[in-house]
């Protein structure tokens, strides 16, 4: 079955403590991203990936960093968490460009 | 790109044909229009893109007028599964912009 996949779907942490939130997909898609998505916000993306090795920022880069070292994964590394970055998280790839991109199903991510 | 305007809400009686609108007056040549939707707390859901000609696939029909400047998303038989946030989103595809920019959408509600 198609699908991107991200681990961990929940997940309570402190200020300060490294995480990563992984994201796999499946469909050999060239283009994979990032979203944040906040109450009256909206859906805002973090940073994005046209191909391996090939990274750039989104709207809200800033607190983020991500790599692409392989096609189908995309981990999104917050290596100092803030109260200000809980949030909603979600992946996305898409074949090439971001015009039809498949979603995960979101991490919910609480920063105490 | 381009800016687009829906209005906040709308409802819809189970079964009829649901026409979501969207105003995207000042877009360009090269940029297309794209409807996603958005169960509640799950990842976004690409539904279909266009650029001038009316569209359909096996989840919806998109009527784009001759001018461009406005669009409607039809669901033509509405379930109560339909109740999402909807975004009409315009893109240049052939920039060097490589996001999709989600606005807030129309929250449309299929009512019993």
């Amino acid at each position: 079955e198609a699908q991107v996949t991200q681990n961990p779907r929940y997940l309570i942490t402190v200020t300060g403590k490294k995480l990563t939130v992984t994201c796999s997909q499946n469909m050999n898609h060239e283009y994979m991203s990032w979203y944040r998505q906040d109450p009256g916000l909206g859906l805002r993306q973090i940073y994005y990936s046209m191909n391996v090795e090939v990274t750039d920022k989104g709207d809200v880069p800033e607190g983020y960093k991500v790599s692409r070292k392989e096609k189908r994964n995309f981990p999104l590394i917050l290596e100092s968490p803030s109260p200000n970055q809980t949030s909603l998280y979600f992946c996305a790839s898409a074949g090439q460009g971001p015009d039809t991109q498949y979603f995960g199903p979101g991490t919910r991510l609480t920063v105490l | 790109d381009a800016k687009t305007t829906q209005p906040t809400s709308m409802d819809c009686a189970e079964g009829r044909a649901a026409n979501l609108p969207c105003n995207h007056s000042t877009i360009s040549g090269n940029e297309y229009v794209y409807w996603y939707r958005q169960i509640h707390s799950q990842g976004p859901q690409y539904i279909i893109h266009g650029l001038k000609n009316n569209e359909t696939n096996e989840m919806a029909s998109l009527i784009i007028t001759e001018d461009r400047k406005s669009s409607t998303l039809i669901l033509p038989h509405a379930t109560l599964r339909d109740t999402a946030v909807y975004y009409c989103i315009v893109r240049d595809r052939g920039g060097s912009n490589y996001k999709l920019t989600f606005g807030k959408g129309t929250l449309l509600t299929v009512n019993p």
